[in-house]
């Protein structure tokens, strides 16, 4: 059974530039969240995915954007790039809500 | 404010001893307790606790949640050097699906 797939895996991009990440749940797992990770922050909650409609947003300015497909894959946009953005994003997929959720290798974006 | 605190922040230890990594939480609508290791990008799944004093164990792995006292430990008998990683401790709430992380623990094992 195939884990969740993020891509890219890297990306580098300069300031005011935007950008799309892609993830791709476990088979059959209808929840996806996406996380910021940064050395300083740890592991920060951006949004959260259900059946196409986003149920939890994060802390988080209007940069940072996401949407779920009929499929269930996800995508995150984030607009106006600052260097702060500069992060590992990691994608969770769960079956169903408030169940264990597996991560995806992540995308490790620098910004330049 | 909702927080996840874990302790210590690194710990370096010789194989063959025990560890034991400490997570404690003040949060809203508590609905479970998750640790996770963390070796170099994603974060893989250990356990999930729900219930008080009920202790859950995977191998040389084992872990126990405290819902009167708000903490949760991790325990890892034996350590090998395959344990060297970042322990993290998150919680999830009733009503949202996200889960609240802690920092973590960097555990380094040598041999």
């Amino acid at each position: 059974k195939a884990g969740v797939t993020q891509t890219p895996r890297y990306l580098i991009k300069t300031r005011g530039q935007q950008v799309t990440l892609s993830c791709s749940p476990i088979s059959g797992h209808r929840s996806v969240s996406w996380y910021q990770q940064t050395p300083g922050q740890g592991l920060q909650f951006l949004f959260e995915y259900f059946s196409e409609t986003q149920r939890n947003k994060g802390n988080f300015p209007g940069r940072f954007s996401g949407r779920q497909f009929s499929n269930s894959r996800s995508e995150m946009n984030v607009s106006t790039l600052e260097l702060g953005d500069s992060a590992l994003y990691l994608c969770a997929s769960s079956l169903v809500p408030h169940t264990e959720a597996f991560f995806g290798q992540g995308t490790r974006l620098t910004v330049v | 404010e909702d927080k996840v605190v874990q302790s210590p922040l690194s710990l370096v230890v010789h194989e063959g001893d025990t560890v034991t990594l400490n997570c404690s939480y003040e949060v809203t609508n508590f609905r479970s307790l998750l640790w996770y290791k963390q070796e170099k990008k994603a974060p893989t799944f250990l356990f999930m606790l729900t219930s008080s004093g009920i202790e859950k164990k995977s191998g040389r792995l084992s872990s126990i949640l405290d819902k009167k006292e708000l903490f949760s430990i991790l325990n890892i008998t034996a350590t090998q050097t395959g344990d060297s990683a970042v322990y993290l401790c998150a919680v999830a709430r009733t009503g949202a699906n996200n889960l609240f992380f802690g920092t973590g623990t960097r555990l380094t094992v040598i041999p």
